[in-house]
């Protein structure tokens, strides 16, 4: 079946930068996402990336896309406490617009 | 502002009780999910909605409703058969065109006493 896999936990120092990653089983995804989610909060729509993409970059945030392996990375630069967080990845399904949503990673900032 | 509103915020119930979670969203999305957050589980599908008046159970739809008698409305409600229903539910709304993914609310968490 579909699944998104994640690590748990990325701890790293303020200024440096971080990458998360995530692996996806579905070739056929579409779009693939990276959300945030502050403690106590909704998750909030990072960034995309279309799947006949192999990069994208956004202000401090690049997401690298490697089809052939089904792997997703998000890099941050300059990472800031503010960043401190739990990210989501997240490909879509075969089933309608469905998202198939990794466990999800805390990044942990420390100054 | 257009965005998906979840009340409340806070929610205590008694064991035994039914209580109702409301999702409201003013995006004139036509999909609608709610989810649920325990720690360290990611999020665990309940219910969607793709169309008015239709529904589909999700991985974990057992002890849960939902109704989506409006575009604009999904309010989801735990009854006295989920076993464990505290927990943080957040629900989402979605376009047709998946390239903007899921809209959240901030979420409603749910205590049972």
């Amino acid at each position: 079946g579909e699944d998104v896999e994640q690590s748990l936990f990325l701890s790293v120092r303020e200024g440096d930068s971080s990458v998360i990653n995530c692996t996806y089983t579905d070739s056929s995804s579409t779009y693939l996402y990276w959300y945030k989610q502050e403690p106590g909060a909704g998750l909030q729509l990072l960034t995309y990336i279309f799947s006949n993409m192999d990069m994208k970059q956004d202000q401090r945030l690049t997401v690298l896309l490697n089809k052939k392996d089904k792997h997703l990375s998000l890099r941050i630069a300059d990472t800031q406490t503010g960043d401190s967080a739990i990210y989501f990845c997240a490909e879509t399904s075969n089933q309608g617009g469905k998202l198939i949503f990794g466990q999800g990673t805390e990044l942990s900032v420390k100054p | 502002d257009g965005g998906i509103t979840q009340s409340p915020k806070y929610l205590f119930r008694k064991e035994g009780q039914n209580v109702t979670l409301s999702c409201e969203q003013n995006l004139n999305h036509d999909a609608m999910y709610w989810y649920r957050q325990d720690p360290g589980q990611g999020l665990r599908l309940i219910y969607y909605s793709q169309i008015v008046n239709d529904f589909q159970k999700g991985d974990i739809a057992e002890g849960y409703s939902v109704s989506r008698e409006k575009k604009e409305s999904f309010p989801l409600t735990v009854t006295s058969a989920q076993k464990n229903p505290t927990a943080f539910y957040l629900c989402a709304s979605s376009p047709s065109d998946r390239a903007y993914g899921y809209t959240f609310g901030s979420g409603t968490r749910l205590t049972v006493v």
